[in-house]
């Protein structure tokens, strides 16, 4: 295992409702990278945060928005949830800089959205 | 939105065979190749990260080549045994990580 750990592992929200996705980084990490995966579909990326502050960030809308805390820990908010949010929610963690950009991934969190 | 290609999507083989499957990505702008293996209910895995024009990487039976002009990566396996069986996914690496849907091994005893 990666080290990498998210919570909640599962958890069922209704649509219009606001959710927080957690993850711990791998000891010595400073990057967090966070990764909708849909069914059918590769992880899609949605934000990078190091320092505290979002460093890149893929094609979703500002509903999603995330944190990156002092010791590198992080949260994915989703407002508002609509159906497709149902997915996958990985996150990665990295060192910026480190050797070739290796990611290394948590077991992700299941949300799905009624 | 860029676009990286696994193929097949899924595969069945007996124990024993060997297999490969393969990445296609663009061919410009190209930083790094990673390959993943991910099990069910699992953290996917980093089997290697490839980066330079004709690399070839090796891991026990699994074994991966990089050709950076063309944009593919293959990934072997040789001798498949049940513990194989997995999703393997790549993901080329140029601004931010782009994933590939993966292709899922199945390896029948």
């Amino acid at each position: 295992e990666t080290g990498v750990t998210q919570s909640p592992t599962h958890l069922i929200k209704t649509r219009g409702q606001q959710v927080t996705l957690r993850c711990s980084s791998q000891s010595g990490h400073n990057t967090v990278s966070w990764y909708q995966q849909a069914l059918g579909q590769g992880p899609q990326f949605i934000f990078q945060y190091y320092r505290e502050e979002e460093n890149g960030r893929g094609n979703f809308p500002p509903r999603f928005s995330g944190l990156q805390f002092p010791n590198y820990s992080s949260e994915l908010n989703v407002n508002a949830l609509e159906l497709d949010d149902s997915a996958l929610y990985l996150c990665a963690s990295s060192l910026y800089g480190g050797d070739r950009g290796e990611q290394y991934f948590g077991p992700g969190t299941r949300l799905t959205v009624t | 939105i860029l676009n990286v290609e696994q193929s097949p999507q899924s595969l069945h083989v007996q124990e024993g065979d060997s297999t490969n499957f393969t990445c296609s990505f663009p061919s410009s702008n190209f930083y790094a190749l990673h390959w993943y293996r991910w099990e069910t209910a699992k953290s996917p895995e980093a089997l290697f990260v490839m980066t330079l024009n004709g690399d070839e990487k090796k891991k026990g039976r699994i074994s991966a080549t990089l050709n950076t002009k063309e944009g593919y990566s293959y990934l072997y396996i040789k001798g498949s045994q049940p513990e194989d069986s997995a999703t393997y996914l790549c993901a080329f690496t140029g601004n931010q990580f782009y994933f590939g849907t993966g292709t899922s091994l199945t390896v029948i005893p």
